[in-house]
C-alpha cells in the first residue's frame, strides 16, 4: 500500500531563509508525486508535480522538489522564504495506473518569522 | 476558463441529518474526486466519479454517497450524520485522458455536525 510522511509538523523558518519541508513516500511502484499548499479557510493549490520525467522538478512560487528514488524522498525546497509562504503544505502521491486517489501526508504547517 | 467551485461554502447540521455538498467541475474536466479533510490532517480520498459512475472508493462507509451528472458537475451526500464528519469537504476536477491527470482543488465545504 502507498503511503506518504511529512517529517515535522511544524516548521519555522525566517524571512530570508532556507525552506525545507520533508517527504517521504511508500509505494511498490514509481508514483507519481506531488506538493500542495493551502492557505487558511482555502482549497489546495498545486506546487509541483513529478511525473517521472526530470527528477529535479520546479514549480511556482520559487518552490522546487527533487525525487530520489534511493532515499524515497521528494522533499521542498525554496532558496528564501518570503511571509507569504506562510501555510500549510501537503505532500501527496498517487499510482501511475490510477486514475485518481491522491494519497496525503499529515502536512506541514511553515510559519515564516520576520 | 472556469476552476472548481462548491456550494455552500459552510453548512452547520445535527447528528442524524442528512447532507448534500455539491461541485462544479473545471471546463473541460470528465472527473470528480471527493475529499474530507479533517481539522489539522491531510485530505483522506473519498471516492472519484467518472462518466457519472463510482471510479474508486476509499475507506469510507456506505452513507457517503455521490452522484456525477451529464455535465460532469457532481454531489456528495452524506447521510445519517456524526460528530466525525465534521471537516472540510473537498472536490477536484481532473481530466482522463490527461497524462498525469492532475486533479484541481475547489475552496471546500465546510461542514459543521453538532
Amino acid at each position: 500500500a502507498q503511503s506518504v510522511t511529512q517529517l515535522g509538523s511544524h516548521v519555522s523558518v525566517s524571512e530570508g531563509a532556507l525552506v525545507l519541508l520533508r517527504c517521504n513516500y511508500s509505494s511498490s511502484v514509481p508514483p507519481y508525486l506531488f506538493w500542495y499548499v493551502q492557505y487558511p479557510n482555502q482549497g489546495l493549490q498545486l506546487l509541483l508535480k513529478y511525473t517521472s520525467a526530470a527528477t529535479l522538478v520546479k514549480g511556482i512560487n520559487g518552490f522546487e522538489a527533487e525525487f530520489k528514488k534511493s532515499e524515497t524522498s521528494f522533499h521542498l525546497t525554496k532558496p528564501s522564504a518570503h511571509m507569504s509562504d506562510a501555510a500549510e503544505y501537503f505532500c501527496a502521491v498517487k499510482k501511475i495506473s490510477n486514475t485518481g486517489k491522491l494519497i496525503f501526508g499529515q502536512g506541514t504547517t511553515l510559519q515564516v518569522k520576520p | 476558463e472556469t476552476g472548481v467551485t462548491q456550494s455552500p461554502t459552510h453548512l452547520i447540521k445535527t447528528r442524524g441529518q442528512q447532507v448534500t455538498l455539491r461541485c462544479s467541475s473545471q471546463s473541460g474536466h470528465n472527473t470528480v474526486s471527493w475529499y474530507q479533510q479533517a481539522l489539522g490532517q491531510g485530505p483522506q480520498f473519498i471516492f472519484q466519479y467518472y462518466r457519472e459512475e463510482e471510479n474508486g472508493r476509499g475507506n469510507f462507509p456506505p452513507r457517503f454517497s455521490g452522484l456525477q451528472f451529464p455535465n460532469y458537475s457532481s454531489e456528495l451526500n452524506v447521510n445519517a450524520l456524526e460528530l466525525d464528519d465534521s471537516a472540510l469537504y473537498l472536490c477536484a476536477s481532473s481530466s482522463v485522458g490527461d497524462t498525469d491527470n492532475e486533479q484541481f482543488f475547489g475552496p471546500g465545504t465546510r461542514l459543521t455536525v453538532l
